[in-house]
């Protein structure tokens, strides 16, 4: 089963615009993570954010994490047409990883 | 480039067949996951195993079944293969403090005709 929800499922934006993606999970968490998957590939970790963080930064990437509405948004400034792909959060539950649905970003040049 | 390695990276068989996948973890992580990402079902969690030991299991069918061995790196072994099984499947590998830090390899991408 899913932990995690994400919102929106797709989402189609032009280069240089940002994107913002949410992430909805049902249970406390230690850790929220987003990863990135290009179509049919591997997943690439993007960023970890702890349940005592609030908002990280890595690059082009800003994430959120309000644990009292059990959500997560992370927001890609600046895009560019290489970050088109799956992105997915996912969240720790005794040694395992429990990921959302996804949100499909097309960036469009 | 995660360091995580899994051969093969497509494999074509049939109903009923027996395949195994294999993966090799970063160097000097202990941990192996394995996950199955579907259509229908999405990424879902199969089992994991430390230094050797299984630690977790997740949804995973009694078809399957999984091994890690001493030089660290793990089989996934699929049995009485079926429509449904056609997935793509991923290894992932971390090590402690951040065991829930998982770097994942590229998958294998297992179609059953």
């Amino acid at each position: 089963s899913q932990q995690g929800e994400e919102d929106p499922q797709a989402l189609s934006i032009q280069e240089g615009e940002n994107a913002t993606m949410n992430c909805s999970y049902k249970t406390s968490i230690n850790n929220l993570q987003w990863y990135r998957q290009n179509s049919g590939r591997g997943l690439v970790h993007l960023i970890l954010i702890r349940s005592n963080e609030r908002e990280k930064h890595s690059g082009r990437l800003r994430v959120t994490l309000d644990t009292s509405k059990k959500s997560s948004s992370l927001l890609i400034t600046a895009s560019r047409a290489a970050d088109t792909a799956s992105y997915f959060c996912a969240t720790d539950r005794a040694d395992k990883l429990i990921f959302g649905t996804g949100t499909r970003l097309q960036v469009f040049p | 480039d995660s360091g995580v390695t899994q051969t093969p990276k497509h494999l074509i068989t049939a109903t009923g067949q027996r395949v195994t996948l294999r993966c090799s973890p970063r160097s000097g992580d202990l941990s192996v996951y394995w996950y199955q990402q579907s259509l229908d079902q999405g990424l879902q969690f199969l089992i994991h195993y430390y230094n050797g030991e299984e630690r977790a299991k997740g949804n995973i069918l009694e078809r399957f079944s999984a091994q890690q061995f001493p030089d660290l790196h793990s089989e996934l072994n699929l049995s009485s293969l079926e429509l449904g099984d056609s997935a793509l499947y991923f290894c992932a590998s971390s090590q402690p403090p951040n065991y829930n830090e998982q770097f994942f390899g590229p998958g294998t991408r297992l179609t059953v005709l």
